[in-house]
């Protein structure tokens, strides 16, 4: 049973160039979350999906946009990155209904550097 | 807003010993979830353990317990026995309930980077 996959692992953009992070959930889980980590904090909630529509969005800019696929695969997209953009992005996914819905599982994570 | 927080940025264990890791938390809500999670360098974030606010009973996962105080708003982790691949940054996190749906995002506590001496 294949668990949350991310790519790339690593990511290395410059100011004002926009980047795109992938994530595929964990086998049967069809709500997808994304949390930036700053190193050495605490994962910070960006946005979760669920049936390809965001439905819950923290305190983020409007250059952090994201999709789900009907495969229920996401992307995460940043606009006009900045410096402070450089963190962990991890990608957790959850089942919408049934067997612990409650409970994130998470990949991997994408480093970006923005330099 | 919910908040967490873990107020132990570090803490140590000799191998075989115990340790307990503190987190509180702040909600006005009834229904809700805690978390502890285990960080590695690995990156991967790992779930050690789930608590559900309206169960009385502390969950348990081997050498994983936890002390769960509703009344305290308090949720700290009990590892006995450590073993070296203990070691890892520990986040506590908090979500609310949500009907047995997956809505809803974490909110996480600072960490707390644990350390096991052999």
């Amino acid at each position: 049973d294949a668990g949350v996959t991310q790519s790339p692992t690593h990511l290395i953009k410059t100011r004002g160039q926009q980047v795109t992070l992938r994530c595929s959930p964990k086998s049967g889980h069809d709500t997808v979350s994304w949390y930036q980590q700053a190193l050495g904090q605490g994962p910070q909630f960006i946005f979760q999906y669920y049936e390809e529509e965001e439905r819950q969005r923290g305190n983020f800019p409007d250059r952090f946009s994201g999709h789900q696929f009907p495969n229920y695969s996401s992307e995460l997209n940043v606009n006009a990155l900045l410096l402070g953009d450089s963190a962990l992005y991890l990608c957790a996914s959850s089942p919408e209904a049934g067997w612990i819905p409650d409970t994130q599982y998470f990949g991997p994570g994408t480093r970006l550097t923005v330099l | 807003a919910q908040t967490v927080t873990q107020s132990q940025p570090e803490m140590s264990v000799q191998e075989a010993e115990t340790v307990t890791l503190s987190c509180t938390y702040d909600t006005s809500e009834s229904d809700y979830y805690l978390f502890w999670y285990k960080q590695p360098p690995s990156r991967q974030m790992i779930l050690v353990i789930r608590q559900e606010a309206y169960k009385q009973q502390n969950a348990t996962e081997n050498r994983f317990s936890v002390n769960f105080q509703k009344a305290a708003k308090s949720f700290s982790l009990k590892i006995s026995d450590s073993q070296l691949g203990d070691a890892a940054m520990y986040f506590c996190a908090y979500r609310r309930g949500a009907g047995g749906t997956s809505y809803g995002k974490l909110t996480f506590g600072q960490g707390t980077i644990l350390t096991v001496h052999p």
